[in-house]
């Protein structure tokens, strides 16, 4: 089984601040890690897949990287519709699709 | 535009059983693996299973091996979940998803919950 591990759980950011996001795999596995944004009441979205591609549509502020077990995913300056919570997400052949835990990014 | 709407949701009692259904509109359904992934109350994701482009290849995580089965039906763009012998811990919000490049999963239905109580 891959655990993905994201830190901090919670992270509190003024607006127009930067925000830097962990997520850590228990071993090591190929660049299919991704990262989701979901806000509340609302299915997630993809903002970052490859570790460091940005899907279509998502702002520049956004930017993945990493590879091999940490990855990160960095808002430059963050907007209001920013803070919601963000899940990584990795895929390998033995064993599927595993999601982390989950960071809050809340106002400070 | 590209849209995936699940329906099916409800209330069922343990040792019940549910079908979901996913509504796929906006692209070519027949050319995506497809995936269900739940999100219990208030808890983070968890992949459910998905299935390959024509239906050949079907993957589960293992606390729904032998309950759960996937399955689609490109002629009317809609994937399925049938859920058999529910338990309390599947109650979640199911949602479709749509397995796009290196493994991400790029479009989203809105959900739809699942409740097993008695």
């Amino acid at each position: 089984e891959v655990v993905m591990t994201q830190s901090p759980a919670t992270l509190s950011v003024s607006p127009g601040e930067r925000a830097t996001l962990s997520c850590r795999a228990s071993q090591s596995f190929s660049d299919n890690l991704a990262w989701y944004q979901q806000r509340p009441g609302q299915a997630p979205r993809l903002l970052i897949y490859r570790a460091s591609t940005r899907a279509t549509g998502i702002p520049a502020r956004f930017s993945g990287s990493g590879s091999g077990t940490e990855f990160t995913l960095t808002i430059s300056s963050l907007q209001s519709e920013d803070f919601a919570v963000y899940y990584c997400q990795q895929y390998n052949n033995w064993f599927g699709w595993t999601f982390g835990q989950g960071t809050k990014v809340e106002i400070k | 535009e590209v849209q995936l709407v699940e329906s099916g949701g409800g209330l069922v009692q343990p040792g019940g059983s549910l079908r979901l259904s996913c509504a796929a509109s906006g692209f070519t359904f027949s050319t995506y693996w497809m995936s269900w992934v739940r999100q219990a109350p208030g808890k983070g994701l968890e992949w459910v299973a998905n299935i390959k482009e024509d239906g050949s290849e079907k993957y589960y995580v293992d606390s729904v091996k032998g309950r759960f089965t996937i399955s689609r039906d490109s002629a009317k763009n809609s994937l399925y979940l049938q859920m058999n012998s529910l338990r309390a811990e599947d109650t979640a919000v199911y949602y479709c998803a749509r397995v796009g490049r290196f493994y991400a999963f790029d479009i989203w239905g809105q959900g739809t919950l699942v409740t097993v109580s008695s």
